[in-house]
């Protein structure tokens, strides 16, 4: 079955680590996202790529860092810079056509939580 | 700057009866708006998009509004039932590949 898959499902950081977040798709998307969700708050986008070795900066960049080498995988790390970083983590993927907003299939998250 | 306002206490209905979720924004036209059902530790599902153009769109049991005037969606889901009890996510967006996602309405259906 197609879909995205995301490892680990939590994921205990200690201060001063750097910590990187799983992201694989099957879906033959272009597109993928990476979104921070907390208690009461919307998903906020940190980065999205496009195409491969491309990505551009979201909403809330700052502390992380991803890379595109396959159209497959987006990893996330989540770098010391981060102060905050006890959130859940969601990759999501869709196509890329004209019109744009097309739906975006998400993975089931990655719960970070600071040691 | 954009805002987008779901309710944010947790609606409870009976079974059987028809819920309705609203989806509020403002300073900003979307061109689109997206729906999506996200469970307790789970990713979001998509259900439906809606275009500017469309005054209302139906999925079996759900049903969409868009009114570009009030600047508001509201989304229907009749016959409700415990299996749909769940949080609720809309995404109004004006087009291109980035969505904005209001807080999401906790959704509790009740025998």
């Amino acid at each position: 079955d197609g879909g995205i898959t995301q490892s680990p499902k939590y994921l205990f950081r200690k201060e001063g680590q750097n910590v990187t977040l799983s992201c694989e798709q099957n879906l033959n998307h272009d597109a993928m996202y990476w979104y921070r969700q907390d208690p009461g708050q919307g998903l906020r986008l940190i980065y999205y790529s496009q195409i491969v070795n491309d990505f551009q900066k979201g909403d809330i960049a700052e502390g992380y860092s991803v890379s595109r080498e396959k159209k497959e995988s987006f990893p996330l790390t989540v770098t010391s810079a981060q102060k905050n970083p006890t959130a859940f983590y969601l990759c999501a993927s869709s196509i890329i056509r004209g019109e744009g907003n097309q739906p975006q299939h998400f993975g089931d998250g990655t719960r970070l939580s600071i040691l | 700057s954009q805002k987008i306002e779901q309710n944010s206490e947790a609606l409870n209905i009976q079974e059987g009866k028809t819920a309705t979720l609203t989806c509020n924004y403002t300073n900003y036209s979307p061109a689109y708006l997206q729906w999506y059902r996200q469970d307790p530790g789970r990713g979001p599902v998509f259900l439906l998009l809606i275009r500017e153009n469309e005054k209302e769109k139906r999925k079996e049991r759900l049903k969409v509004t868009f009114d570009t005037t009030l600047k508001q969606s509201l989304f229907h889901i009749t016959a409700s039932q415990p299996a749909d009890s769940a949080t609720y996510l809309c995404a109004p967006t004006g087009g291109g590949n980035k969505l904005t996602f209001g807080t999401g309405t906790q959704l509790k259906v009740e025998l």
